[in-house]
């Protein structure tokens, strides 16, 4: 089994629309869970990251942890084509080592 | 944000030659920095980790003779892919993190292998 699940997609939606992404994982002792967004031949970049459990939102984005069914999710609200992407679910649990989910390609069609 | 560049951004060669990729942090120290390989439509696969001065610590499976990383300084850390073959194609990910960044890891925007 895989540290950290995530459904590659494609995803497709129009804009304006509501885009949920999501990520499993299993170890329990992760801790700090983040969200990158990369462009085609980019680098990823940070997008928000949460401690623990709970949400965090900012601006049109918001993550959520439930650490007791180790899911997390990020949520897109009025999704624009600018947000067209791939998007990296990233865990941690302490240690400086990443773990990656493999990515969910978004594509907001105007 | 912390900047991190690569260079080059591409590159073609030939099979059975070497091939370098920088890693620069820009405008911090880097003590740690991260070397990731990904392939089309798969998660970033971590190679090694290096700290500055320190020989690399590289993940099972990794070719340390192929996949020759140098941290020497807190600001560049090389990857050198020796002997490559059409395999080894792919798109090289770096990263960097350092105290004055925190836990963060702030990513370079790729080098694009290809190996003819």
């Amino acid at each position: 089994q895989k540290e950290v699940e995530q459904d590659p997609g494609p995803l497709s939606v129009p804009e304006g629309a509501i885009v949920s992404l999501n990520c499993t994982y299993s170890n329990s002792a992760f801790q700090y869970f983040m969200w990158y967004r990369q462009y085609s031949r980019k680098g990823p970049e940070l997008l928000m990251y949460t401690y623990s459990s709970g949400n965090k939102e900012d601006g049109r984005f918001t993550a959520q942890v439930d650490k007791s069914s180790k899911y997390i999710s990020l949520f897109i609200r009025d999704s624009q084509p600018s947000d067209s992407a791939t998007y990296l679910c990233a865990m941690r649990w302490g240690g400086n080592q990443f773990y990656f989910g493999t990515g969910t390609s978004l594509t907001v069609i105007p | 944000g912390a900047v991190v560049s690569q260079h080059p951004s591409r590159v073609i060669c030939k099979s059975g030659t070497s091939v370098k990729i920088e890693c620069r942090s820009l405008d911090f120290q880097a003590t740690t920095m991260f070397w990731y390989r990904q392939f089309p439509k798969k998660s970033l696969m971590l190679m090694a980790t290096s700290n500055e001065g320190s020989k690399a610590t590289y993940e099972q499976g990794v070719e340390k003779d192929k996949f020759l990383i140098n941290h020497a300084s807190l600001t560049l850390s090389t990857l050198t892919v020796t002997s490559a073959h059409p395999e080894d194609s792919s798109f090289y990910i770096c990263s960097a993190g350092g105290t004055s960044v925190g836990w963060e890891q702030y990513f370079g925007p790729g080098t694009r292998l290809t190996v003819t």
